[in-house]
């Protein structure tokens, strides 16, 4: 079945430390987007893709990096400059320029912080 | 600031009746509207899109409509089931869009059903 893997379920980080959440889809999308969900609030975007070895900053990008090496992986890093990290992480996939193309989402990655 | 918010916040009804969701958005012009559901710990599952010219929109018990002048949607469901109880996300695309890059997310409606 397609679809797309996050992994993991659960991280914790630790004062200082960088972690990587990893996101890849075999749906064959060119686009892909990671998204911060916090509670009562809707969700916000950190960074997107459009094409392989191109990203591009969402509405806050601050204190995250992502690589786009391949078309079917998106990975997230979470670096120390991020002062709350504590949320849930969705990655999504669509493909590029339809905009009737609703996306398909990820089950997400959960992040506490130690 | 474009805009999109969904009320009630939670509702709990009983399995078996109905209900509806509401989304009021302030994103003008718009491209197309969508209805999430989000599971407790899971990502949201795309359950409708309308475009702006699209009045109703069914996937099996659920039904959107969208009203353009108003800036209004709903979601309806009938005869609700257990498996219902999840997170509505209610999301807007501006007609500025080329795809998916500046989307509008609403907080999403808590709909819990007791047997």
């Amino acid at each position: 079945d397609g679809g797309i893997t996050q992994s993991p379920k659960y991280l914790f980080r630790k004062e200082g430390q960088n972690v990587t959440l990893s996101c890849e889809q075999n749906l064959n999308h060119d686009a892909m987007y990671w998204y911060r969900q916090d509670p009562g609030q809707g969700l916000r975007l950190i960074y997107y893709s459009q094409i392989v070895n191109d990203f591009q900053k969402g509405d806050i990008a601050e204190g995250y990096s992502v690589s786009r090496e391949k078309k079917e992986s998106f990975p997230l890093t979470v670096t120390s400059a991020q002062k709350n990290p504590t949320a849930f992480y969705l990655c999504a996939s669509s493909p590029r320029d339809r905009v009737n193309q609703p996306q398909h989402f990820g089950d997400g990655t959960r992040l506490s912080i130690l | 600031k474009n805009q999109v918010e969904q009320s009630p916040q939670s509702l709990i009804i009983l399995e078996g009746k109905n209900c509806t969701l509401q989304c009021n958005y302030t994103v003008s012009p718009f491209s197309n509207l969508r209805w999430y559901k989000q599971d407790t710990g899971r990502g949201p599952v795309s359950l409708t899109i309308m475009t702006f010219s699209e009045n109703t929109k069914s996937n099996g018990r659920y039904t959107a409509t969208l009203d353009a002048d108003t800036k209004q949607s709903s979601l309806h469901i009938t005869a609700s089931q257990l498996s219902d109880s999840a997170s509505y996300i209610c999301v807007v695309s501006p007609l500025t869009n080329f795809g998916n890059e500046k989307l509008t997310f609403g907080t999403g409606t808590r709909l819990t059903i007791i047997p």
